[in-house]
């Protein structure tokens, strides 16, 4: 079955605890993303990547690293996560020009 | 100005009820279009593409006016099971990060 793989789907952490979340796809899509969603602010990408080795920010980038060492995989990498990320997170795929394929969320709290 | 606009309703109608929803995007240069299906705190999925001479899938019709840089997605004989976010997406080719989502309008259908 063609899918997206998030994990964890939920997450508590303490502020300044390194965390990662993970993120598969089976489609051997180009292009991957991950995003924020918050209350009133809709999606809001957070980085992106073309290929394996290419990454490139997107609108809300501080506090987050990323890395595409693989074409499946993009692990969204928080080193030391504060309160202000604690939010709904989405991984996203797809081939160049088409729509995208969505994970199933990391609903994340940082206390 | 944002680049994809959306009213965030909510809009509550009952169920039968013929609902539309617009879009406007702000770059003339966008080459695709989709809306998207959110349900409450789950993944977007998408519902359908909207091409230039419009498309229809069951109740729902997909409508794209270049000139006047919107899209629209009417709902006929709304169902309880419509009640859901949904997204405007927007591509640009050439754009690095490519994919802009609206930040979504809310439906309800009410018995």
């Amino acid at each position: 079955e063609a899918q997206v793989t998030q994990n964890p789907r939920y997450l508590i952490t303490v502020t300044g605890k390194k965390l990662t979340v993970t993120c598969s796809q089976n489609m051997n899509h180009e292009y991957m993303s991950w995003y924020r969603q918050d209350p009133g602010l809709g999606l809001r990408q957070i980085y992106y990547s073309m290929n394996v080795e290419v990454t490139d920010k997107g609108d809300v980038p501080e506090g987050y690293k990323v890395s595409r060492k693989e074409k499946r995989n993009f692990p969204l990498i928080l080193e030391s996560p504060s309160p202000n990320q604690t939010s709904l997170y989405f991984c996203a795929s797809r081939r160049l020009n088409t729509e995208a394929f969505f994970g199933q969320g990391t609903r994340l709290t940082v206390v | 100005r944002k680049e994809v606009e959306q009213d965030p309703g909510p809009f509550n109608v009952p169920e039968g009820a013929t609902v539309a929803f617009n879009c406007t995007y702000s770059n003339s240069a966008s080459q695709s279009f989709f809306w998207y299906r959110q349900d409450c705190r789950k993944e977007p999925k998408l519902l359908m593409s909207v091409y230039s001479s419009g498309n229809e899938d069951g109740r729902f019709t997909a409508q794209l006016n270049r000139a006047s840089q919107y899209i629209s997605l009417l709902i006929r004989d709304s169902k309880l099971s419509d009640s859901a976010t949904y997204l405007c997406v927007v591509f640009l080719s050439g754009s690095a990060r490519q994919l802009t989502f609206g930040s979504g309008t809310q439906l309800t259908v009410l018995p």
